[in-house]
């Protein structure tokens, strides 16, 4: 069964700061997907990853994907407020698998 | 991005009482869609996953007596709450996608409340 595995489960952040939420999962997957999720609210596509050693960026957010490693990461650059969400990543083998997520909070 | 759309978007039914969720995907079609089930403050956790025009395949754990799940088109599917009791209050959200090779697209939510 696949497993999908994310840390840290809580960040609080200063306004500014840099930091690199993690996702490591079991098996060999198609692909692997980032979301964002507003309290109250359904999930927002940030992106999609799909060979080894893709990257990709949007604004002060970026993704990558170590397929060998079954691992990917969403680094956070010079963090501001409107950050501030809960981020998931997915796996996709078959079905589409959540990691537990990352409660991030941004601090002025 | 393909456009997927979930109504209700907010229920409040009664203890004992069945409620039904549609999920669309207004700009394609459908062949599996994803019904998943968020608790406050938890990830989403797959329930079924329904191919058009067969039976839903159901996670272990979930009831299909109790979450009656209908792929009936391919840009239509529906989740029934049935005999509903407040433990089933939760935040519902479905996906959809066109193949296995393409990403699927999420519903805004239903938020469920059972009083």
């Amino acid at each position: 069964e696949l497993k999908v595995e994310q840390n840290p489960l809580f960040l609080s952040m200063q306004e500014g700061k840099n930091y690199t939420i993690y996702c490591n999962y079991s098996t060999t997957s198609d692909r692997l997907y980032w979301y964002r999720q507003d309290p109250g609210k359904s999930l927002e596509s940030l992106f999609v990853l799909l060979s080894n050693g893709a990257v990709k960026q949007e604004g002060r957010l970026m993704a990558s994907l170590d397929t060998k490693a079954r691992l990917s990461t969403l680094h956070i650059t010079a963090a501001v407020h409107d950050l501030s969400a809960t981020y998931f990543c997915a796996v996709v083998y078959n079905d589409m698998r959540f990691g537990a997520g990352t409660r991030l909070t941004v601090k002025p | 991005g393909a456009v997927v759309s979930q109504h209700p978007s907010r229920v409040i039914c009664k203890s004992g009482t069945s409620v039904k969720i549609e999920c669309r995907s207004l700009d394609f079609q459908a062949t599996t869609m994803f019904w998943y089930r968020q608790f406050p403050k938890q990830s989403l956790m797959l329930m079924a996953t329904s191919n058009e025009g067969s039976k839903a395949t159901y996670e272990q754990g979930v009831e299909k007596d109790k979450f009656l799940i209908n792929h009936a088109s391919l840009t239509l599917s529906t989740l029934t709450v049935t005999s509903a009791h407040p433990e089933d209050s939760s935040f519902y959200i479905c996906s959809a996608r066109r193949d296995p090779n393409t990403e699927a697209f999420f519903g805004q939510g239903t938020r469920l409340t059972v009083v």
